[in-house]
């Protein structure tokens, strides 16, 4: 069974800018979750989504949205970018929840200039 | 305070030791994680507990519901062991993941 992928894993972008990052689960799973990783603040949770809902929010700016499609393939999306925004965006899917096994995708590390 | 709380931030060892990384936390919760993030940041999910003790090969996880403390061990560690190791709180009642802040452990051949 395939792994968790995430597109791209590198992107450079420039102040004032938006992106997109894409997360495919691993096929099966319906949960799939958003976190930022920062050296100064560590791992954080952005936001989960189930079965194309977005169930819960973490304590970002609404720059910060998400979607998830009926295949169970999520977006989340940054506006108007900062450079306090350089991070590595991971995605998790589990089967449910994230009360269960999470599996990891390998990141897109973001860079804002 | 942090709601997860991870001790020791750092640590060295020699091949073959016992390690032991600790995690406390603050909150009531409904599920425990460790995780394990290697350089380039893949994470890996070791052991997902909420209650008593979990063991997979080498590495051994504990939870104490009641003190609000858990344990990831390693036993007869390898230098393929050195990586940051994250505890990971679900919150009673609430779908969020709470992070430490992880402990880099370095295993010396």
């Amino acid at each position: 069974k395939a792994g968790v992928t995430q597109t791209p894993r590198y992107l450079i972008k420039t102040r004032g800018q938006q992106v997109t990052l894409s997360c495919s689960p691993i096929s099966g799973h319906r949960s799939v979750s958003w976190y930022q990783q920062t050296p100064g603040q560590g791992l954080q949770f952005l936001f989960e989504y189930f079965s194309e809902t977005q169930r819960n929010k973490g304590n970002f700016p609404g720059r910060f949205s998400g979607r998830q499609f009926s295949n169970s393939r999520s977006e989340m999306n940054v506006s108007t970018l900062e450079l306090g925004d350089s991070a590595l965006y991971l995605c998790a899917s589990s089967l449910a929840s994230p009360a269960a096994t999470q599996y990891f995708g390998p990141g897109t590390r973001l860079t804002v200039l | 305070k942090n709601e997860v709380e991870q001790s020791p931030q750092n640590l060295t060892a020699q091949e073959g030791e016992f390690i032991t990384i600790n995690c406390s936390y603050s909150v009531g919760i409904s599920a425990l994680h460790w995780l394990q993030q290697h350089p380039g940041g893949g994470i890996v999910s070791l052991f997902m507990l909420s209650s008593g003790k979990k063991k997979h090969g080498r590495l051994i996880a504990t939870i104490n519901i009641q003190e609000k403390h858990s344990s990831l061990h390693i036993t007869a560690s390898h230098p393929r062991d050195s990586a940051v190791y994250i505890c990971a709180v679900l919150s009673g009642g609430n779908e969020k993941l709470t992070f430490g802040t992880g402990t880099r452990l370095t295993i010396i051949p």
